[in-house]
């Protein structure tokens, strides 16, 4: 099953942009992910669906400032004109075949 | 719109048993399954486990197989999800969600609010 690598930590100036990255393990590099942000003291929150080509599906409400992109195996979440509200928690997701899930460890993002 | 909304905050004794429910609306129940996630004090996101709503096929995280038990009630559209032997480690929030792992890429991913589960003597 795939394993998903992502950095701990991030962090970027108000009102700059920050790209996160997280990595498919060899082999599972076509996977689609999904991304979810998780504000201090709430539930996940879903973002969107990202494929290996690039095209990704946000989710309801989502501002137009969060975009996702691909390279190989690495899946990007592009945040632009970074707000304090962005401040969170980023966690990957994916899935296999078998409705095995498995989430990366997560990024810390820090507005400075 | 898609709402999951899950059952209260549980205090548990080590050994015990909890049961979270999960009750989904704003869509057809039986044409998604439910993913459950928990999230220990200041750690990540780890997944459990899933349920089909359609037929109740499960499929259970190696490291919880033979304490957890998913299950539905598709007459009230409300997940379950049962944790056995309960251990100082399992306090955490549970989430039940409906997740990309059986849905189209232009569904979005649901999630419920959580329910934490302390587990203390």
């Amino acid at each position: 099953q795939p394993v998903l690598t992502q950095s701990s930590s991030a962090s970027a100036s108000l009102g700059s942009s920050v790209k996160l990255t997280c990595t498919l393990s060899s082999g599972h590099s076509s996977y689609i992910i999904a991304w979810h942000q998780q504000q201090p003291g709430k539930a996940p929150r879903y973002l969107m669906k990202l494929e290996g080509s690039g095209s990704y599906n946000k989710g309801s409400g989502v501002p137009d400032r969060f975009s996702g992109s691909s390279s190989g195996a690495d899946r990007y979440l592009t945040i632009s004109n970074l707000q304090s509200e962005d401040e969170a928690d980023y966690y990957c997701e994916t899935w296999d075949s078998n409705t095995h899930v498995v989430f990366g460890g997560g990024t810390k993002l820090t507005v400075l | 719109q898609v709402q999951l909304v899950q059952s209260g905050a549980e205090v548990k004794k080590p050994g015990a048993s909890v049961k979270v429910s999960c009750k989904a609306s704003g869509y057809t129940f039986t044409s998604y399954g439910i993913s459950w996630v928990r999230q220990a004090p200041g750690q990540g996101l780890e997944w459990m486990g899933w349920i089909s709503a359609y037929n109740g096929n499960t499929n259970y995280a190696q490291k919880l197989q033979g304490r957890v038990t998913m299950t539905t009630d598709t007459s009230t559209s409300t997940a379950y999800m049962e944790l056995r032997s309960l251990r100082s480690d399992d306090t955490a929030v549970y989430y039940c969600a409906r997740l990309g792992v059986d849905t189209a890429l232009t569904d979005p991913d649901y999630w419920g609010q959580g329910t934490l589960v302390t587990v203390s003597s």
